[in-house]
């Protein structure tokens, strides 16, 4: 059973760097069939993607994938060590209050997702 | 981008009765290799996003088969036959046959 667990802080200052932190159990994050994604839920935007992070082996590389409203301000760091996918998402500001979840992407399909996290965006 | 359109955007159901929810995409979610990639989660209060439905029709593990998918290309269906109050949250569609991926706006379901 695949099961992700989020952590990292609730809240940033406008203008700061928020870091979230997703650990993968049951599954590998060099998986060759899979894909780490960042996905945000707010009442203004409801869900929207953020992005993805993905190995595959025949090309021995990493490929990160990102939403226009994010792109340069987003990164999304695998970390084969810890078995685990890093967000960091630069120059906040109210707009990027959000619960934030990570999910596997699995063959095209989202099938099991983080607990979420809320984070809040102060002036 | 894809935009998918929900209706209705709520839904209050009598338990044991049916309900359908249906989504409308701006372009085909039929792909080159035969897959249509539309899903369908549903969020319980304060949970995460959970799959039911893969590829228009396919129920993921552990789905009651009182959850049903339709449809092709653009407009897609979901039905919830024999509603239980287990079944109340919100349910959304989405696609994931061009990035980035796109979800509809999401239809609430209550118990009358």
């Amino acid at each position: 059973q695949v099961q992700l667990r989020q952590s990292g802080p609730g809240f940033a200052k406008s203008s700061q760097t928020v870091s979230l932190a997703c650990a993968i159990s049951g599954d590998s994050v060099s998986s060759d069939t899979a894909a780490w994604n960042w996905i945000r839920q707010s009442p203004s935007r409801g869900l929207e993607w953020l992005g993805r992070t993905y190995y595959r082996s025949r090309w021995s590389k990493w490929h990160n994938d990102y939403a226009a409203s994010v792109r340069g301000r987003m990164d999304i760091i695998p970390d084969s060590s810890r078995n685990q996918f890093s967000l960091q998402l630069t120059f906040v500001t109210s707009e990027d209050t959000a619960v934030y979840y990570c999910a596997r992407e699995d063959s095209i399909i989202f099938d099991y997702w983080g607990q979420g996290t809320l984070i809040t965006v102060s002036p | 981008d894809i935009v998918m359109t929900q209706t209705p955007l709520s839904l209050s159901v009598i338990p044991g009765q049916s309900a359908s929810i249906s989504c409308k995409s701006t372009q085909s979610l039929l792909h080159t290799d035969g897959e249509t990639y539309l899903f369908w989660y549903l969020q319980k209060p304060g949970q995460s996003p959970q799959l039911l439905i893969y590829e228009v029709y396919k129920r993921f593990s552990a789905v009651p088969d009182r959850f049903s998918g339709s449809g092709s290309g653009t407009d897609f269906t979901l039905r919830i036959s024999r509603v239980e109050a287990e079944d109340v949250g919100t349910y959304y569609c989405m696609q994931s046959i061009q990035l980035p991926r796109t979800f509809g706006q999401g239809t609430k379901v209550e118990i009358k």
